[in-house]
């Protein structure tokens, strides 16, 4: 098992600025995922973060957006940069380790 | 691409009463896995079938596999308030270190 420990767990910010969201395991894993969700629909991943190499981005999410660190095999961090409202939405770290293990989610809300 | 399509987006019905959940796909999958998620936190597994034709009883959750491994099925007898939640169906992908998670299920147990 895994134990995910994400912050902040909601914060509202202005359009225009950044937002960095901190995702800590309790365990060393090789592969953390960062997924968005809007509220009560389903997940959709936005990026494979690898320790020690850069992170694989699915189709419609760019590293410019979605800068994505992972320093050591326990942390990782996603920021949203120069957000819009549309990027309003739940966003959720996790990790596989044979069932796939989350975080708390951040709710960001973007005025 | 694999995509997983689950039925009803939205189900709200009285306590105890019965409800089955689908998972569909035109793709075949080694396994399927089933999560239920609640407000402010990350979905949990709650059960994993990896063999067509499976099935597998958890209390009053009732999970079957399709015989040839594309779709799946959720049956909750005597639905309790507890029940409420997100409900989503998740396989592995053509790459198999992450997860296609299904479009949801919203449930709403009314007391």
């Amino acid at each position: 098992s895994a134990v995910i420990s994400q912050k902040p767990s909601r914060d509202i910010c202005q359009r225009g600025t950044s937002l960095t969201i901190q995702c800590q395991v309790d365990s060393q894993v090789t592969m953390m995922f960062w997924y968005r969700q809007q509220p009560g629909q389903s997940l959709t991943l936005i990026a494979t973060a690898n320790q020690g190499s850069e992170a694989t981005y699915e189709s419609g999410f760019v590293i410019d957006k979605f800068p994505i660190s992972r320093p050591n095999l326990t942390f990782s961090t996603l920021t949203v940069s120069n957000m819009s409202p549309e990027d309003s939405s739940i966003y959720l770290c996790s990790v596989m380790t044979g069932e796939a293990f989350f975080g708390q989610g951040t709710r960001l809300t973007v005025v | 691409t694999q995509l997983l399509e689950q039925s009803p987006q939205f189900l709200s019905i009285q306590e105890g009463e019965n409800l089955t959940v689908y998972c569909n796909s035109s793709s075949v999958f080694s396994s399927l896995q089933w999560y239920r998620q609640e407000p402010g936190e990350g979905p949990v597994l709650l059960v994993t079938v990896v063999t067509g034709g499976e099935v597998k009883k958890l209390k009053r959750l009732t999970f079957q596999f399709g015989d040839a491994r594309k779709d799946s099925s959720l049956h909750i007898t005597a639905a309790q308030p507890g029940d409420t939640g997100l409900y989503l169906c998740a396989g592995e992908g053509d790459s198999s270190y992450k997860l296609i998670f299904g479009s949801g299920t919203r449930l709403l147990v009314r007391p």
